[in-house]
């Protein structure tokens, strides 16, 4: 099956700064999510992005499905931004459409 | 709120027993896919139901079992538990499986705790 592989797995930043997650994955993909699951556990989508890019205020993705990787982008953040980031490409297989999670990024960020 | 609703949110039950958690998934959605979370293995896909007929299985194991209800609801049936169960288990639901990918969203999980 498809691997995920997203970096860096851990980072550590200072409110107001901005940083860049990454992850690459090694088949050619259709579509991919992105989700921040906070501190509670509960998932939360943030980008549903075949190719091209998107935003939602203080952040936005960027997906080059020709070269096998999509960006995250957090502008000014926040410690509300803490928690774990996933991206989930999805497996194409006949009917099948599940999501396949990378290892994560995990991100605090400090007042 | 994403609309999909899982209960229960927290169960602590011994080796051995048997449990069922519960998803309910968005209004209209027609594709429930069950996942697990756990420590060591990370987010791992389950199984997946459309309009109440298993379409992909995972790594489930055969001491799991699930189902789809007419009114679409999912049941995920965990039995023989073990000590590495522990885990937080979600539901997520989709549209429809057919043509294209869509978009899945995700039920707040059920954490169960195996002692």
């Amino acid at each position: 099956g498809i691997q995920v592989e997203q970096s860096p797995p851990d980072l550590i930043l200072q409110e107001g700064a901005n940083s860049t997650l990454r992850c690459n994955f090694s088949d050619s993909v259709n579509n991919l999510q992105w989700f921040h699951q906070n501190p509670w556990g509960q998932l939360i989508n943030l980008f549903y992005i075949p190719s091209g890019t998107k935003q939602n205020g203080r952040l936005s993705a960027t997906t080059v499905a020709t070269e096998r990787y999509s960006l995250l982008y957090i502008s000014s953040s926040q410690t509300t931004d803490s928690g774990v980031y996933f991206c989930a490409p999805p497996i194409s297989s006949g009917s099948a459409r599940q999501l396949t999670f990378g290892s994560g990024t995990q991100l605090t960020v400090l007042p | 709120d994403s609309g999909v609703t899982q209960t229960p949110k927290h169960l602590i039950t011994a080796t051995g027993q048997r449990v069922t958690l519960r998803c309910s998934p968005r209004s209209g959605d027609l594709s429930v896919y069950w996942y697990q979370q756990s420590l060591d293995q990370g987010l791992q896909f389950l199984i997946q139901y459309y309009n109440g007929e298993e379409r992909a299985k995972g790594n489930i194991l055969e001491r799991f079992s699930a189902q789809q209800f007419p009114d679409l609801h999912s049941e995920l049936n965990l039995s023989s538990l073990e000590l590495g169960d522990s885990a937080l288990y979600f539901c997520a639901s989709s549209t429809r499986t057919s043509g294209s990918f869509q978009e899945q969203f995700f039920g707040p999980g059920t954490r169960l705790t195996v002692l």
